[in-house]
């Protein structure tokens, strides 16, 4: 069974920093490219970005292009999201998700629980 | 990029109802759609995909149509696990990765 387990989320100042981590576990974690998709508070899903399944192609949304990374460990299988440079509208549940393609993001067949980022003065 | 426009954004039916929510691409995405079902306070979930396959362990009252730009979740017999809210994504071309603004299924 498939099972995505966000941590990392919490609640900061604009213009700070934060790493969120998602374990996964029940499948072969490099054959498979990694999703984040976020959720604005009483709002619908947000692609963020995706990694590809060996961790050598990323992708980005506009919106925070520039400002976050994503990045893989398939030793620990685990997904990162580095987000700098944080503001008040990336305030949102963040879930990491499976993709069933290697490379680029396509249908989402699993996904966690979300963990909560929330940027506020 | 391609938009994703769903209708109705809300809707409210009975238990026993049949219904039908609808998803346009702003340009042709063969079939490349997929539907997915999310419940207060939980993740989505996929329910549909490649516009008409059903994810393992979705119930059959749950299907999907259509192919280029139109596209249709339909649930011929509303159960109460069935409110919630529904959002149709693309896969045809990507990044990025496009989702509707959502259906919320409602009770009446």
């Amino acid at each position: 069974e498939v099972q995505l387990l966000e941590s990392g989320g919490d609640i900061l100042q604009p213009g700070g920093s934060l790493r969120l981590s998602c374990a996964a576990s029940g499948f072969t974690f490099n054959r498979y490219a990694m999703n984040w998709v976020r959720q604005a508070p009483g709002k619908g899903l947000e692609w963020v970005a995706t990694v590809s399944g060996s961790g050598s192609k990323s992708h980005y949304a506009d919106s925070v292009k520039g400002r976050f990374t994503v990045s893989r460990d398939n030793s620990q299988n685990t997904l990162y999201l580095q987000m700098n440079s944080l503001r008040a509208e990336d305030t949102a549940l963040y879930y990491c998700a499976k993709d069933e393609r290697g490379l680029t993001p396509g249908r989402l067949d699993s996904w966690g629980p979300g963990t909560l980022v929330t940027v506020s003065s | 990029d391609i938009q994703m426009t769903q209708s109705p954004s809300s809707l409210s039916a009975s238990v026993g109802d049949k219904v039908t929510i609808t998803c346009l691409a702003s340009q042709s995405i063969g079939r490349y759609l997929n539907w997915y079902q999310q419940k207060p306070g939980k993740a989505p979930k996929l329910l549909i995909y490649s516009t008409s396959n059903l994810q393992s362990g979705v119930p059959s009252r749950f299907s999907g149509s259509g192919s280029g730009t139109e596209f249709a979740l339909t649930i011929s017999s509303l159960q109460p696990e069935d409110f919630a809210t529904y959002y149709c994504q693309q896969s045809y071309d990507t990044p990025p990765l496009t989702f509707g603004g959502g259906t919320k299924v409602e009770i009446k």
